[in-house]
């Protein structure tokens, strides 16, 4: 089955740096990548995604990309802020429908 | 319009007791999945429902452990004889599996304690 790693496990930036996350997965059949943020205490949220025709997406400070051959995507947030601290998961879903999270990167914005 | 709703929010339950959990997912949404997060940890998959399909039971991590989903709706799951490793926050979501919508929308989740 699917098995996806997501590095670091932890990440301290200075606000208003750069952070990126990366995942890898192993079945080449999955072909829609999320990622979610979760703050303490509260449910994991959607803040963007990916499918598999597409190499990367852009939604304001936050951008996705997908390396389809390598079998890894990235998330990149720009010009962070403290509000952006929080655990970050990737996932991905395959032919099944079934998504397969990522252990989680615990992102903290100092200032 | 109304979100995933899950109840109870906290449940406190003795060590070798059952216990149900509740997920009201967003009307109209055909996928329904149960998740388990431990504390500090990721989204462990449990099952997975889709229509009027067998449901996905790949995550049950026992037999103490089931999954039901009435008139595609809601859905409750069930612990058996519950133990301490049960402990965790359990999370569902649904999502609108049509037209390649895939997100998924998560509920508040149900933290359970067992002593």
């Amino acid at each position: 089955g699917e098995n996806v790693e997501q590095h670091p496990s932890t990440l301290s930036v200075q606000e208003g740096d750069s952070a990126v996350i990366k995942c890898t997965y192993s079945d080449s059949a999955s072909n829609y990548f999320p990622w979610y943020k979760q703050e303490l205490g509260k449910r994991p949220q959607l803040i963007i995604d990916i499918r598999s025709n597409v190499g990367e997406k852009k939604d304001q400070r936050i951008a996705v990309t997908l390396n389809k051959t390598a079998k890894h995507f990235s998330l990149h947030i720009t010009e962070t802020q403290p509000e952006d601290s929080a655990v970050y998961f990737c996932a991905a879903r395959g032919l099944g429908q079934n998504f397969v999270f990522g252990p989680g990167t615990r992102l903290s914005v100092l200032p | 319009g109304a979100g995933v709703s899950q109840s109870p929010s906290n449940k406190v339950t003795e060590k070798g007791k059952d216990v149900e959990l509740r997920c009201d997912p967003i009307s109209g949404h055909t996928a329904l999945y149960w998740y388990r997060q431990s504390l500090g940890q990721g989204l462990e998959f449990l099952i997975y429902f889709q229509g009027n399909s067998a449901p996905d039971k790949s995550g049950l991590p026992s037999d103490r452990f089931s999954a039901e989903r009435t008139g595609g709706s809601v859905s409750t799951l069930t612990i058996q004889r519950t133990q301490q490793e049960d402990s965790a926050v359990y999370l569902c979501a649904s999502s609108l599996v049509a037209g390649g919508k895939n997100e998924q929308y998560f509920g508040p989740g149900t933290r359970l304690t067992v002593t």
